[in-house]
């Protein structure tokens, strides 16, 4: 079975701050790496995933995240934050190939932003 | 495309009660999950299906928990009886195949008092 751990549970940053929040997971296989994002009150969305090629992947809203496969991590990154990614961030995997393909998600990190 | 919808958005019950949640998917969309969302933690999945199947449901509690997704569209589940620990965010999300993409509902918050 999968496991993700994010290191940071609340991290507060100032305004225009670079950003990067922590994400290892432990499975033996071949995994998928997602992180979602959860504003206050809505539902979760997709901010960028990887499935294969190019380690570095750039999302939406200026977010990126590297896939190290020695170190097990999909840190994410942004280089300067703003207000407005005030939110819940949520680092999540699942198992490639086979018909069992749920998510198994972090803990989260609590990120807020002050003006 | 019309996301997933889910009701009711709140309900809360008294522990012993019965509950049941209701979900409907994207269209054409194959893969339909639930997953429970405690405060302060991430969603764990409960249960999978692949059309009316179910493909994983390793860690729906079943002695109390129970989900259905007859013709292979909208899904229900239930928790029958309701312990004060199951007061949660039960999310729904669908997915077209294959796990590379996935649609989140906004939830059923359910607090059990």
């Amino acid at each position: 079975a999968q496991s993700v751990s994010q290191h940071n549970h609340h991290v507060i940053l100032s305004e225009a701050a670079s950003l990067e929040l922590g994400c290892n997971y432990s499975y033996g296989g071949t995994v998928n790496l997602f992180w979602y994002v959860q504003y206050p009150g809505q539902h979760l969305q997709l901010l960028l995933k990887y499935f294969s090629g190019d380690p570095l992947v750039k999302g939406i809203k200026g977010f990126e995240a590297e896939f190290i496969k020695s170190k097990f991590s999909f840190n994410l990154r942004k280089p300067s934050v703003q207000w407005s990614d005030t939110a819940e961030y949520f680092c999540a995997v699942n198992a490639k190939g086979g018909g069992a393909d749920g998510l198994t998600f972090g803990k989260g990190t609590h990120l807020i932003i002050q003006p | 495309e019309a996301g997933v919808a889910q009701s009711p958005r709140y309900k809360i019950i008294e522990k012993r009660q019965s509950v049941a949640f209701w979900c409907n998917p994207i269209s054409g969309h194959a893969t339909l999950y639930w997953y429970q969302q405690i405060l302060g933690q991430g969603p764990k999945l409960l249960i999978q299906f692949q059309n009316n199947g179910v493909v994983d449901d390793s860690q729906l509690p079943k002695d109390r928990f129970s989900a259905e997704r007859l013709k292979g569209v909208d899904s229900t589940l239930k928790i029958q009886p309701a312990k004060l620990e199951d007061s949660a965010v039960y999310l729904c999300a669908s997915s077209p195949a294959g796990g590379y993409g996935y649609t989140f509902g906004s939830g059923t918050r359910l607090t059990v008092v």
